[in-house]
């Protein structure tokens, strides 16, 4: 089973700051790996998949990049309606098997 | 605009059964895997199982294997999970995701989620 590791676990960002988010794999999963944010109360949003390249929709403030087992989510200028918990996501077992990360709360500093 | 809404959650006791359903619309629905994810309150996110377009391919997390499947209507747009053998453990918003392909995919739409409480 592939285990997913982020870091850290809490990231505390001033409005307009840059944002690093960082997702491990236990195994290479390849390109195979997703970013979702989600807010209070609401469902996910994937954000990125195939580690960079944005859902639709999503503003060009969040990139990713990696490849492997090491990922990076960054948001180049945190807006108010950015702080969320962010989780990664591999999606390359088969037979089909998805790990989520434990997420990474960004916060206002 | 795609929808996707879970129904079937509730209360019920340490092992007994439930199913959940999910009914979708807005997208051509046998073009596309789905999957069921779960949030156990103030925890991460979990994945629970998924399902192809066809059925033919067909995956569970260990938590829930043995106990859970998962299954497709495409003629009535909807997935189902039937639980089985329910646990405390399994106490979760329920969420419906459709992938953006085939099964080996990022997930790009979520329900609401349907609450499912074990507890005697």
């Amino acid at each position: 089973e592939i285990v997913m590791t982020q870091s850290p676990a809490t990231l505390s960002v001033s409005p307009g700051e840059r944002a690093t988010l960082s997702c491990r794999a236990s195994q290479s999963v390849s390109s195979n790996l997703a970013w979702y944010q989600q807010k209070p109360g609401q469902a996910p949003r994937l954000l990125i998949y195939g580690a960079s390249t944005r859902a639709t929709g999503i503003p060009a403030r969040f990139s990713g990049s990696g490849s492997g087992t090491e990922f990076t989510l960054t948001i180049s200028s945190l807006q108010s309606e950015d702080f969320a918990v962010y989780y990664c996501q591999q999606y390359n077992n088969w037979p089909p098997l998805f790990t989520f990360g434990p997420g990474t709360k960004v916060d206002i500093k | 605009e795609v929808q996707l809404v879970e129904s079937g959650g509730g209360l019920v006791q340490p092992g007994r059964s439930l199913r959940l359903s999910c009914a979708a619309s807005g997208f051509t629905f046998d073009d596309y895997a789905m999957h069921w994810v779960r949030q156990a309150p103030g925890k991460g996110l979990e994945w629970v199982s998924g399902i192809s377009w066809n059925s033919g391919s067909i995956g569970y997390a260990d938590s829930v294997k043995g106990r859970f499947t998962i299954s497709r209507d495409n003629a009535k747009n909807s997935l189902y999970l039937q639980m089985n053998s329910l646990r405390a453990e399994d106490t979760a918003l329920y969420y419906c995701a459709k992938a953006q392909g085939e099964i080996l995919t990022g997930f790009d739409y979520w329900g609401q989620g349907t609450l499912v409480t074990v507890s005697s």
